[in-house]
């Protein structure tokens, strides 16, 4: 599977700032995915990244808050703006990665997540 | 869009004995069921999928089945250990997004 990690590991940051984080990959990979998980709750899509093309975002998150860049096939970031209290959360990026069953000839997709990013905003 | 719900929130299971948990989705269209382990502080990792095509899929201790028709599938663990504790999320999609259940928190008492 990929290799992937993200950066800054944790932040605190004050409310009304912006926070920028980043997710790399050791392979290039078409689909990257961005998450949000709130405190003991599940992974929620906030949208797909897809180099050379806007990023797709899902219903309750828009651009203006969550700005996503995808520069390559192999790096993503996402933008937490203006933040409040109510964005602190874990962030994690996932991508989708092709691999072969053994003794298939066809190709798989899987999602695999990056570490993420712990965020307090105070 | 796809609604996946998960039971049960939380599952206390002695070591030794067997694990299930399960999932219901609302799209039939749904093709892909994976299942993530998520230890505290770690990020979730895939420990077993299926496709539509099988109805079960086994990987030593794990097992995965799906009903198409009830659409519903499932996780087993056999002779479960500590180190099985963990929150499990079940997630369903029908091309590349997922979407997740609400996840199972299971304790394997020693």
């Amino acid at each position: 599977s990929a290799v992937i990690s993200q950066k800054p590991s944790r932040d605190i940051c004050q409310r009304g700032t912006s926070l920028t984080i980043q997710c790399q990959v050791d392979s290039q990979v078409t689909m990257m995915f961005w998450y949000r998980q709130q405190p003991g709750q599940s992974l929620t899509l906030i949208a797909t990244a897809n180099q050379g093309s806007e990023a797709t975002y899902e219903s309750g998150f828009v651009i203006d808050k969550f700005p996503i860049s995808r520069p390559n096939l192999t790096f993503s970031t996402l933008t937490v703006s203006n933040m409040s209290p109510e964005d602190s959360s874990i962030y994690l990026c996932s991508v989708e990665w092709a691999s072969r069953p053994s003794g298939r000839a066809w190709y798989q997709e899987t999602q695999y997540f990056g570490p993420g990013t712990r965020l307090l905003v105070l | 869009g796809e609604n996946v719900e998960q039971h049960p929130s939380t599952l206390s299971v002695q070591e030794g004995d067997s694990a299930v948990i399960k999932c219901t989705y609302s799209d039939s269209a749904s093709n892909y069921f994976p299942w993530y382990k998520q230890e505290l502080g770690k990020r979730p990792q895939l420990i077993i999928d299926i496709r539509s095509n099988v109805g079960e899929k086994k990987d030593q201790r794990i097992a995965v089945t799906l009903n198409k028709t009830a659409k519903h599938f499932s996780l087993h663990i056999t002779e479960t250990q500590p180190e099985d504790s963990a929150v499990y999320f079940c997630a369903a999609s029908r091309g590349e997004k997922l979407t997740f259940g609400t996840g199972t928190r299971l304790t394997i008492i020693p």
